[in-house]
């Protein structure tokens, strides 16, 4: 069965430069989440988009900033890097943004800031 | 805002021993999932509940749903190294569609 697929799946970036990361949501799924979970924590929420709108806001920080396109898939744009952002960035996507809904997360894009 | 408590961090146990990790919320949810992630892999659903008093079995692993829904357990019985990992629970509350993570349990099988 198709999983979420991140790309890239590493990324090493310096103190101020910008990053983008890709999620591509599971066939039919119009709910994609982004969390940021840093060494030994849970996963933290950032955003979430259905249907191409953002539909929940988190701990995002205004450095960041996420869309969704027609196709479903998300990108995580994210400037002015700090050493602090450097985490493991999972994509999760569901069928809808429903409350009972369950979420499949994607691989992951392991984020160094240098 | 809501907060949903773990415990342990952290559980070592000889292969075959039995495992528990708790929930707790400071308010009712609406549900709780389950989550599991393996050392370098991503969160993966285990199961999610929903009633008041809720039990549901999957092989080893149970999990409960507390009477007032504010907590929620998983046991395994007799572990197996394959079941090293970390342990998440999430809950959503009525007014949020966006689950809150609990810390989690690192599960760690000594054979």
């Amino acid at each position: 069965a198709a999983g979420v697929i991140q790309s890239p799946r590493h990324l090493i970036k310096e103190k101020r430069e910008t990053a983008t990361l890709k999620c591509y949501p599971i066939p039919r799924h119009d709910t994609v989440y982004w969390y940021q979970q840093g060494p030994g924590q849970d996963p933290q929420f950032l955003i979430s988009f259905y249907e191409k709108m953002q539909s929940d806001k988190g701990s995002i920080p205004d450095r960041f900033s996420a869309q969704q396109f027609s196709d479903y898939h998300s990108e995580l744009n994210m400037s002015s890097l700090e050493l602090g952002d450097s985490a493991l960035y999972f994509c999760a996507s569901s069928t809808d943004a429903g409350a009972y809904n369950e979420q499949f997360f994607g691989p992951g894009t392991r984020l160094t800031v240098l | 805002g809501q907060q949903v408590m773990q415990i342990p961090q952290y559980q070592h146990v000889q292969e075959g021993e039995d495992f528990t990790t708790y929930c707790n919320s400071s308010t009712t949810l609406s549900n709780i999932q389950w989550y599991k992630q393996r050392p370098g892999g991503h969160p993966v659903f285990l199961i999610q509940l929903v009633k008041s008093g809720e039990v549901k079995k999957q092989k080893r692993l149970t999990f409960q749903f507390g009477e007032a829904k504010k907590n929620s357990s998983l046991h395994i019985t007799a572990t197996q190294t394959t079941d090293v990992g970390t342990y998440f629970c999430a809950g959503r509350t009525g007014g949020s569609y966006i689950p809150t993570f609990g810390r989690g349990t690192s599960l760690i099988v000594h054979p």
